[in-house]
């Protein structure tokens, strides 16, 4: 099956920007989704398609998709970013479509 | 608004069952893809199951696969989950969303999820 891998942490600074990655194998071939997830809250979509940003997503909020790694990038990061980020793919290596998350990165805001 | 509500989590024994509603409103339900996933507690997010608009396409993880069965009313907008022979591992706040581009899209939004314990 396939596996996507997030760093289980990213600590930033305010005003700093932040790059969350999501390895996996050929994952540039792929269409990637991330999620923030405060917490008590439940996941909210901040980008699609690899890049590209739901209304009322701050754009701050951007994403790049190549090779083996995918990244949410975070600029001029603020206090209330802080919450746990997941990518999601498709997978249809298997004999049906299977839906993958990544394990998650916690962002704190220093 | 897009509006997602889930019901019917709690506390259940080791092999009991209970069944999962989410009520959806706000869009044209039928046009969609629906989708469970679920979060065990300080974890992480791991899909459950989804079902075609027309509930004639079903997939489920293997983790729950011939335990869980997702299902979905059109006429009342809602779509469930009933899961039987539950384990301490299927503990977890269960989530329905809506799955946007069928097949290699995103999910959006989510409800606020059901928390269901599986203890004795």
């Amino acid at each position: 099956s396939y596996v996507l891998t997030q760093p289980p942490s990213v600590s930033v600074a305010p005003g700093k920007t932040a790059r969350i990655t999501c390895g996996g194998n050929n994952i540039g071939s792929k269409s990637v989704h991330w999620y923030q997830q405060k917490p008590g809250q439940a996941p909210v979509l901040v980008i699609y398609y690899d890049s590209d940003r739901p209304s009322g997503i701050p754009e701050r909020f951007s994403g790049s998709n190549s090779g083996n790694t995918a990244t949410l990038t975070i600029s001029r990061v603020e206090a209330g970013d802080e919450a746990d980020y997941y990518c999601q793919v498709w997978d249809s290596s298997s004999d049906h479509p299977d839906v993958v998350f990544g394990g998650g990165t916690k962002l704190t805001v220093l | 608004q897009v509006q997602l509500v889930e019901s019917g989590g709690g506390l259940v024994k080791p092999g009991g069952s209970l069944r999962l509603s989410c009520a959806a409103s706000g869009f044209t339900f039928s046009d969609y893809y629906m989708s469970w996933i679920r979060q065990a507690p300080g974890k992480g997010l791991e899909w459950v199951s989804y079902i075609s608009s027309s509930g004639s396409t079903i997939y489920y993880a293997d983790s729950v696969k011939g335990r869980f069965t997702i299902s979905r009313d059109n006429a009342k907008n809602s779509l469930y989950l009933q899961m039987n022979s539950l384990r301490a591992e299927d503990t977890a706040v269960y989530y329905c969303a809506r799955v946007v581009a069928i097949l290699g899209g995103w999910f959006d939004p989510w409800g606020q999820g059901t928390l269901v314990t599986v203890s004795s």
